[in-house]
């Protein structure tokens, strides 16, 4: 049973066009919250962390919120450049294995000019 | 270098060879782990190394060996592998710090990856 779903699977956006990214998690404990960017053939790279309830972080058109239950982000006026995989995983607190994510399954994200 | 490297970027090979991939870190870290990411799965951790402690996921097949010989440097060394392990292979590190009640984790920096193709 995944404990990170992100929705939507695939998603098109016109350049421009602002749109929201989501991330649901059911871990007990959560020590923090990442996403992560990664485009085809490379590794994820890292975006932000959250840590608690209410906490918000911006870097350029990329702004990432967190609630008690799940996470968003927000891409304003997106470009073609931002077209990737956006990666969401949780660090459980209880019981789980030292430093262990769960990432959830991604969002393709394309930005057509 | 910078960041994480990993060696080689691709790999093609047979399921009786033995092949070994490389991971370095730059970072300063000392937690670093291997991570496997198939098509439509989500990435699923393999093995971490952290303070000289070795964890590991229960379900990795035994054909798959890890030797991290110091906190900068992690292998997988690989061994009669089968089709369905062809994926892309991603080490990551982090900062560990283990106090009193707790032991807490940083942000994990991954590498580019490498992927294997097993023929």
């Amino acid at each position: 049973e995944d404990q990170v779903t992100q929705s939507p699977e695939a998603l098109r956006l016109q350049e421009g066009e602002s749109s929201s990214l989501n991330c649901s998690y059911t871990v007990s404990g959560l020590r923090g919250l990442f996403w992560y960017r990664q485009d085809p053939g490379k590794g994820p790279e890292f975006l932000f962390t959250l840590y608690s309830a209410g906490e918000e972080k911006e870097k350029e058109r990329l702004k990432a919120t967190l609630t008690k239950k799940e996470s968003f982000l927000h891409i304003t006026a997106p470009k073609p450049e931002d077209s990737a995989t956006y990666l969401c995983a949780v660090q459980a607190g209880r019981g789980s294995t030292l430093g262990r994510l769960y990432f959830g399954r991604g969002t393709q994200l394309t930005v057509w000019p | 270098e910078t960041g994480v490297t990993q060696t080689p970027r691709h790999l093609v090979m047979g399921m009786t060879n033995k092949k070994s991939l490389k991971c370095e870190q730059h970072l300063g870290h000392n937690a670093m782990y291997w991570y496997k990411q198939s098509a439509k799965k989500p990435l699923e951790l393999m093995f971490v190394y952290s303070l000289e402690e070795r964890v590991e996921n229960n379900s990795v097949p035994s054909r798959f060996s890890p030797e991290c010989p110091n906190s900068s440097h992690l292998f997988l060394h690989l061994h009669t592998l089968q089709p369905e392990d062809s994926a892309l292979y991603l080490c990551a590190s982090s900062q560990v710090w283990r106090g009193p009640w707790a032991t807490s984790t940083d942000t994990q920096y991954f590498g580019p990856g490498t992927r294997l193709t097993v023929l």
